[in-house]
């Protein structure tokens, strides 16, 4: 069965830095795209970062340079980097899985975790 | 950035009602367009992915149409367990998400 499990969220001051995880179960990591999509408190879902099987990383511009994405195949583990956090970047952050082995297309999502929330306030 | 419209924002529907939601690109993006479920406090569940296919074990009075920039998303016969928010997702270039249409009881 194919679980995800974010941790790491919580409450940050604005300039400062954190760490999500997501460990993942019944597949590998390395092998899917994986993404991370954040839903701002009672507002829409936006897309923030993917990447590859192959280790190539994307990200949305209003996270560009301040977010990093990466994995632990040993651990099968995904995670986002975050540094100088703004206000506006309060969300619910969900780890996602497209189901494409390989390859690069952009992704979509078919299993979720449950979400970690990270609040950016002083 | 390629924008995503849905319409409406808001519908009012009863149980056994034909509903059917609009997404708009504002450019073309072939067929590379899935829709989503979203209950509250939960995470979004995918119902179908490239326009017009139906997610194992999603129930088939849910259907996908459109290519290029228009799509629909149609529930045939409104279900209790429908009432939620549905986004529309475009990932032809890059990825972005509608602003969702929320599913009311009327």
């Amino acid at each position: 069965e194919v679980q995800l499990v974010e941790s790491g969220g919580g409450l940050i001051q604005p300039g400062g830095s954190l760490r999500l995880s997501c460990a993942a179960s019944g597949f590998t990591v390395s092998s899917n795209y994986m993404s991370w999509v954040r839903q701002a408190p009672g507002k829409g879902l936006e897309w923030v970062s993917v990447i590859y099987s192959g280790g190539s990383s994307y990200y949305a511009d209003s996270v560009k340079g301040r977010f990093t994405i990466s994995r632990d195949n040993s651990k099968n583990t995904l995670y986002l980097q975050m540094n100088s956090l703004r206000a506006e970047d309060t969300a619910v952050y969900y780890c996602a899985r497209d189901p494409r082995l390989y390859g690069s297309s952009w992704p979509y999502f078919d299993y979720w975790g449950q979400g970690t929330l990270v609040t950016v306030s002083s | 950035d390629i924008q995503m419209t849905q319409s409406p924002s808001t519908l009012s529907a009863s149980v056994g009602d034909r509903v059917t939601i609009t997404c708009r690109a504002s450019q073309s993006i072939s067929s590379w367009l899935a829709w989503y479920q979203q209950k509250p406090g939960k995470a979004p569940k995918l119902l179908i992915h490239k326009a017009s296919s139906l997610e194992s074990g999603v129930p088939s009075r849910f259907s996908g149409s459109g290519s290029g920039t228009e799509f629909t998303l149609t529930i045939s016969s409104l279900q209790p367990d429908d009432f939620a928010t549905y986004y529309c997702q475009q990932y032809n270039s890059y990825s972005q998400f509608g602003q969702g249409t929320k599913v009311e009881i009327k």
